[in-house]
């Protein structure tokens, strides 16, 4: 099972930043938080990972909160092409199996 | 550089018919994942290669599923005596050695069992 929760549905306005929430209060102690989207009709993408620092890469910032039991993904100019499912996992390390939960549904509109 | 390739990118069959399913990894990495995504849901875990090697098959759902990957390149999946409920798309990614390498995927396979 997941362990992660995450709303069914988001929307944000083209240009916006948009601010994914997930809820993980039972990771442990190494267990990083990390991220993928899904656009429609391809494979997942890969956009971020963190363990307890926030990370900030060419697509996207990563927030963890200090107990680590929950963060947020936000796209700082949100855009119409990043319409897409959003996936947050935890796990040990990147190379383990994906435990995908159900995402959120971000639109973003014009 | 090239990415995951996986084809057919689509295949309709009968039921009971056994298929094939292919997938290129990015060239240099040394794991390989199968999962399967039914309509509207994540994706589900189904085999972890790493070289030619399964250290992982916990995700296949019975015995009609199997894999196999020759050195570090290609992978076929094959589903024997099809079913309805086989229906999906299967997706395939790779990722180089590390903890941290991140899985890069292909576009999937979309499989139709009529």
């Amino acid at each position: 099972d997941a362990k992660t929760t995450q709303p069914p549905s988001m929307d944000c306005a083209e240009g916006r930043a948009a601010n994914l929430p997930c809820n993980h209060s039972t990771i442990s102690g190494n267990e990083y938080v990390y991220w993928y989207r899904q656009i429609h009709s391809q494979g997942p993408q890969y956009i971020i990972h963190g363990l307890k620092n926030n990370e900030t890469n060419e697509m996207a910032s990563l927030i963890i909160t200090e107990d680590r039991k929950s963060s947020t993904l936000i796209l700082p100019h949100a855009t119409l092409r990043d319409t897409a499912v959003y996936y947050c996992i935890v796990g040990l390390k990147l190379t383990d199996k994906l435990i995908f939960g159900t995402g959120t549904r971000l639109q973003v509109f014009p | 550089g090239a990415g995951v390739s996986q084809s057919p990118s689509n295949k309709v069959t009968e039921k009971g018919k056994d298929v094939e399913l292919r997938c290129d990894p990015i060239s240099g990495h040394t794991a390989l994942y199968w999962y399967r995504q039914r309509l509207g849901q994540g994706l589900e875990f189904l085999i972890y290669f790493q070289g030619n090697s399964a250290p992982d098959k916990s995700g296949l759902p019975s015995d009609r599923f199997s894999a196999e990957r020759t050195g570090e390149s290609v992978s076929t999946l094959t589903i024997q005596r099809t079913q309805q409920e086989d229906s999906a798309v299967y997706l395939c990614a790779s990722s180089s050695t590390g903890l941290l390498k991140p899985q890069h995927f292909g576009d999937g396979t979309r499989l139709s069992i009529l």
